[in-house]
């Protein structure tokens, strides 16, 4: 049972490169995050999609994009990358019927931009 | 605006003892809080979580505590052991299911 994978796993990017990160969840959840962590930030929500076809910006929305190309995937897309976006990104999923289980992530994606 | 909040970025304890791990919150319309476990080099693995109409809920050596007046929640592990040194963070959801995370606190259990 997978559960949430996220691809890759390490990337190093140049300035004002783009790059995609990809994740995939087989567990037939509707809803899917994509948060980033930083030392003493915790973890912050940059998009989500609550349903198949809907993107929704979350706190800190800017410098990315999301496609939800499916229901099982979510990508998270890098167009002209910046330092500032050096950063763990997690993403999740969830069934909103059972919320008191929160969310299944994946194993992370840990990004330096340079 | 960090809605929830942890203020102890660390915290020590000996094996066999308690760990206590606070979090604040600011926002009343919290339905559900969410303790999360995180290990290095893995996503965060759900833990335990209460009601927002509930003031206790305990799973075997994990017990959480909410008081609501206080919009204070805190996480007991009794006895802590070696394998419970992780990075917690406590989550609250909103009636749409969207969780906002705290800063996280590092617990670290000593022999």
């Amino acid at each position: 049972n997978a559960g949430v994978t996220q691809t890759p796993k390490f990337q190093v990017l140049k300035t004002g490169q783009s790059m995609t990160l990809q994740c995939a969840q087989d567990m037939n959840h509707n809803s899917m995050y994509w948060y980033r962590q930083d030392p003493g930030m915790g973890l912050r929500l940059i998009y989500y999609s609550a349903s198949e076809g809907t993107t929704d910006k979350g706190e800190v929305p800017n410098g990315y994009n999301v496609s939800r190309l499916n229901k099982r995937e979510f990508s998270l897309r890098l167009e002209s990358a910046a330092p500032s976006q050096t950063s763990v990104y997690f993403c999740a999923s969830s069934a909103l019927s059972t919320v008191n289980y929160g969310y299944t992530f994946g194993s992370g994606t840990r990004l330096t931009v340079v | 605006d960090q809605q929830v909040k942890q203020n102890s970025p660390s915290l020590s304890v000996q094996e066999g003892r308690i760990s206590i791990l606070n979090c604040d919150y600011t926002n009343s319309m919290f339905d559900y809080f969410l303790w999360y476990k995180k290990y290095p080099a893995e996503g965060p693995t759900f833990l335990i979580s209460i009601s927002s109409i509930k003031d206790k809920n305990e799973d075997g050596r994990f017990t959480v505590f909410l008081n609501k007046s206080a919009k204070h929640l805190s996480l007991h592990i009794v006895p802590s052991q070696p394998g419970d040194s992780a990075v917690y963070f406590c989550a609250a959801a909103d009636s749409w299911g969207k969780l906002q995370f705290g800063a996280g606190t590092q617990v670290v259990v000593t022999p």
